[in-house]
């Protein structure tokens, strides 16, 4: 079993809809918990991160983290086609290691 | 502030060939990683120091990879000899540690490197 799961997607919405994205992991003792977006031929760029259960909020964007589902979410509200673009989960592990989701691919449509 | 720096942004060369691509970490960071994105596998980390000094390289994939940091501001991961499958983007990404734990990586624009 992979530590981290993700959706490939791709997940093509409408102009103004709410996104979910999603993750699950493998491992209760993670604690540390990031979401990155990535545009097409970029690097990885740090969107939200927390350490809680519950959710966190910044401007059109909530993550959302449920330590006993071992399930994390993004919601994006009021969709635009800027955030077009892959996002990925990140999960602090064991020994100082990063693991990330494989990415889900997101289009917003005009 | 400068983010983290890689060079070459692309790279075409002949198999066989050494590569060598270039990381110049977040001034203050201590922990630098190299990973590698393909469509097929995604985000794999290949190696990760601390300090300057390697911590976990159980993702080389082989002897052909290494990789160095001879001061906090500078690393390099060389491919010697090349091959078609080494073909991916590979990024550096740095971050603080504190205590025993990492804040979350910042990453480079990534490398593109095409095996001919």
């Amino acid at each position: 079993q992979k530590e981290v799961e993700q959706d490939p997607g791709p997940l093509s919405v409408p102009e103004g809809a709410i996104v979910s994205l999603n993750c699950t992991y493998s491992n209760s003792a993670f604690q540390y918990f990031m979401w990155y977006r990535q545009y097409s031929r970029k690097g990885p760029e740090l969107l939200m991160y927390t350490y809680s259960s519950g959710n966190k909020e910044d401007g059109r964007f909530t993550a959302q983290v449920d330590k006993s589902s071992k399930y994390i979410s993004l919601f994006i509200r009021d969709s635009q086609p800027s955030d077009s673009a892959t996002y990925l989960c990140a999960i602090l592990g064991n020994f100082n290691k990063f693991y990330f989701g494989s990415g889900t691919k997101l289009n917003v449509k005009p | 502030d400068a983010g983290v720096i890689q060079s070459p942004r692309h790279e075409v060369t002949e198999m066989g060939q050494e590569v060598t691509l270039r990381c110049k970490p977040i001034s203050g960071h201590n922990s630098l990683f190299w990973y590698r994105q393909t469509m097929m596998r995604g985000l794999e980390l290949l190696i990760y120091f601390n300090n300057n000094v390697p911590i976990d390289d159980s993702g080389m994939p082989e002897d052909r990879f290494s990789a160095k940091m001879p001061n906090a501001s500078f690393s390099t991961l060389k491919i010697q000899p090349s091959e078609p499958r080494d073909s991916a983007v590979y990024f550096c990404a740095s971050s603080s540690s504190v205590g025993y734990s990492n804040q979350p990586q910042h990453f480079g624009d990534g490398t593109r490197l095409s095996i001919l």
